[in-house]
């Protein structure tokens, strides 16, 4: 089956850096992925929608300056959290799909803990 | 607002007991509805879905759910739980007219007494 590969899948840093999170379909084309994140005994909640070649949407109360999202294949989407802060310690996920009509594939989620 | 709602957020059963959650939507057009759980510190695991047909679907470990389509609901159904069908539980929307975006209702977290 199609899988879908998210690196890191936990990481640490300090409040103030960047941490960038990959996103990778590995067997098929994605032309759109998902972010999402998900608080913990909370649901997930959509970020934004990657299409490649083009800028992301985000999803209203999402800041598109802080969490940059680009997809410049159609198996890499990258998520990073500029200038992070202790309350955006969090797990994100993606998922990726070759369209809109295909199944959507997850990536295993990253373990973000700002210090 | 477009939305898809748990009307539970926390369900606690005896063994054996019966178990509905309900989840709907109010997205229009045409969707796909998923179920999903979460067992504790586990990733998400597909237990079911409706595309088309049959609005009565079954799906993994004796999960089912029904769609019905006038009431924009999907609700799950299990005759009997077992104390291992403990975890949450997220229902899920796909919106066909937009960018095939999933979304996820609240959750409900299921416990299951022995």
């Amino acid at each position: 089956g199609a899988v879908v590969s998210q690196h890191p899948s936990w990481v640490i840093c300090k409040s103030g850096t960047s941490v960038k999170i990959e996103c990778r379909s590995l067997d098929f084309q994605a032309t759109t992925m998902f972010w999402y994140r998900q608080f913990p005994k909370q649901s997930l909640m959509l970020m934004a929608t990657s299409n490649e070649g083009s800028k992301a949407t985000y999803e209203q109360g999402v800041e598109k300056d802080k969490f940059l999202i680009n997809h410049a294949s159609l198996t890499l989407s990258t998520l990073t959290v500029t200038s992070a802060h202790p309350e955006d310690s969090s797990f994100y996920i993606c998922s990726a799909t070759r369209d809109r009509g295909s199944p959507l594939h997850f990536g295993n989620g990253t373990r973000l803990t700002v210090t | 607002a477009q939305s898809v709602s748990q009307h539970n957020h926390h369900v606690i059963l005896s063994e054996a007991a019966s178990l509905e959650l309900g989840c709907n939507y109010s997205y229009g057009g045409t969707v796909n509805l998923f179920w999903y759980v979460q067992y504790p510190g586990q990733h998400l695991q597909l237990l079911l879905k409706y595309f088309s047909g049959d609005p009565l679907v079954k799906g993994i470990k004796g999960f089912e759910a029904e769609f019905i389509k006038s009431k924009f609901s999907f609700n799950l159904r299990k005759p009997s739980v077992q104390w291992s069908d403990t975890a949450e539980y997220f229902c899920a929307v796909r919106v066909l007219s937009n960018t095939g975006k999933l979304i996820f209702g609240q959750g409900t977290t299921l416990q299951v007494k022995p």
